[in-house]
């Protein structure tokens, strides 16, 4: 079946520091992956996609992830956290064959940078 | 340039009533989305529609949920005879092309009392 796991439920990061939000995917065939960011009583807002090319892709607000195919992840990362970047984050994956435009989302992961 | 505009933001019903959810997409876009959010979950995939066609509901229950996108207007999503279990958040989501980033609403969030 097609899956998406995003394995930790909360990351907490001081500002300054680096942080990483994991995601893995189960798949036949080749996927698209995205990551969106929902801050509290609002939509998802698109932060960046692997379609093809690079597995480093970099996204908006300094936010940047990589493919690993033979892993199956797809991790989000950023150098420096900031405080305003304390939100849930959801990975998401859809299949490159088929006309469905279905994205399968992961549970979410709750980012908490403290000051 | 405005983004997806759902309406309402929240939406109380009675059980047995009818909620009508509305999207209207970004413009140019002809691809929307429906996902259903319950507490502490993620998003669900329900239906996926291009101009007056449907084109996936793999995701929509088969009994009381319908949705459109006419040639001129909002796309709806209806629910009829509500139960509680349809209390949760409904976000809609557009794209220019299948294989495009989907942008999305805020959301109408439906209490079911």
């Amino acid at each position: 079946a097609q899956s998406v796991a995003q394995p930790e439920d909360q990351v907490n990061v001081a500002e300054g520091n680096p942080l990483t939000v994991k995601c893995t995917y189960s798949v036949s065939g080749n996927p698209y992956l995205f990551w969106y960011v929902q801050y509290p009583n609002r939509g998802l807002q698109f932060l960046l996609k692997y379609i093809t090319g690079d597995n480093l892709v970099k996204g908006s607000y300094g936010f940047e992830a990589e493919f690993n195919k033979s892993q199956t992840s797809f991790h989000l990362k950023k150098p420096s956290a900031l405080v305003s970047d304390s939100a849930l984050y959801f990975c998401a994956v859809r299949w490159s064959s088929g006309n469905t435009g279905k994205l399968i989302f992961g549970q979410g992961t709750t980012l908490q940078v403290k000051p | 340039n405005a983004g997806v505009m759902q309406n309402p933001r929240h939406l109380v019903r009675r059980r047995g009533q009818e909620a009508r959810l509305r999207c209207s997409p970004m413009k140019g876009h002809s691809h929307v989305y429906w996902y259903r959010q319950l507490p502490e979950e993620g998003l669900k995939f329900m239906v996926y529609l291009q101009k007056e066609n449907i084109i996936d509901e793999s995701g929509m229950p088969k009994e009381r949920f319908s949705a459109e996108f006419p040639k001129e207007g909002p796309s709806i999503l209806r629910i009829q005879q509500v139960v509680r279990g349809d209390s949760a958040a409904y976000f809609c989501a557009s794209s220019v092309g299948v294989n495009q980033p989907q942008h999305f609403g805020d959301g109408t969030r439906l209490s079911i009392l």
